[in-house]
């Protein structure tokens, strides 16, 4: 089976930084992406990584190590916008499909 | 833009009705999702085909069935709707190929009385 760990809650500063961790533990690991959904909408993708090392897109950078099985979403100059629930989610190889198999979700919360 | 289609947005039904939730892909994706999402358990995975007429048990199956006539359509049907199965219901299609990607709609948020 798979598992996934990241924290509950993250409360960071407007402008600052903040990182959302995430292990994982699965079988036939092919990617870790990440997933914003803010309250009452849908999960809208960030960012996947297949390789290990560090992609970025604008604000956001996301990380994978798959020697250690981890990975993390950074997030940069921090709008009050970025409050939201973030979701890690890793693609294994299941029964001839490709699926998403997701973590419980950080709820980020931004303060002034 | 993809776009993916969830036919009801609220729906209260009683228990043991029948519940049909549809889902429909306007960007010829291969694969289609049904994930439910509830408070501190996340995204669990139902249902998912990846192809018409193709369908493989998610994590969570029990209780649910889905058909898949035609590639843009996926549908998700309670046979017996229960309490337990009170809900939000998330379909979600990827392109077939090496990509983490999900585009979901917009949710069905689903109460069983």
């Amino acid at each position: 089976g798979q598992s996934l760990e990241q924290p509950s809650e993250v409360t960071a500063v407007e402008g600052a930084i903040v990182q959302i961790n995430c292990t994982y533990q699965t079988s036939g690991f092919y990617g870790l992406s990440w997933y914003q959904q803010h309250d009452g909408g849908a999960p809208t993708f960030l960012s996947y990584n297949a390789l290990d090392g560090l992609e970025e897109t604008g604000r956001f950078s996301s990380f994978l190590s798959r020697s250690d099985s981890y990975g993390y979403l950074l997030l940069q100059e921090l709008q009050m916008k970025d409050s939201a629930s973030y979701f890690c989610a890793v693609r294994d190889y299941k029964a001839g499909a490709n699926n998403l198999f997701f973590g419980t979700g950080t709820r980020l919360t931004v303060i002034p | 833009d993809v776009k993916v289609t969830q036919s009801s947005r609220y729906l209260v039904k009683r228990t043991g009705e029948k519940v049909f939730l549809e889902c429909v892909q306007d960007m010829d994706h291969e694969n289609m999702f049904w994930y439910r999402q509830d408070p501190g358990l996340g995204l669990r995975l139902i249902y998912f085909s990846y192809d018409v007429k193709m369908k493989e048990k998610g994590d969570i199956p029990e209780g649910y069935s889905v058909s898949r006539e035609k590639k843009e359509r996926f549908s998700l049907i309670l046979e017996s709707a229960s309490t337990n199965q009170t809900s939000m219901y998330l379909c979600a299609s990827r392109p077939g190929g090496a990509t983490g990607e999900l585009f979901f709609g917009e949710g069905s948020r689903l109460t069983v009385l």
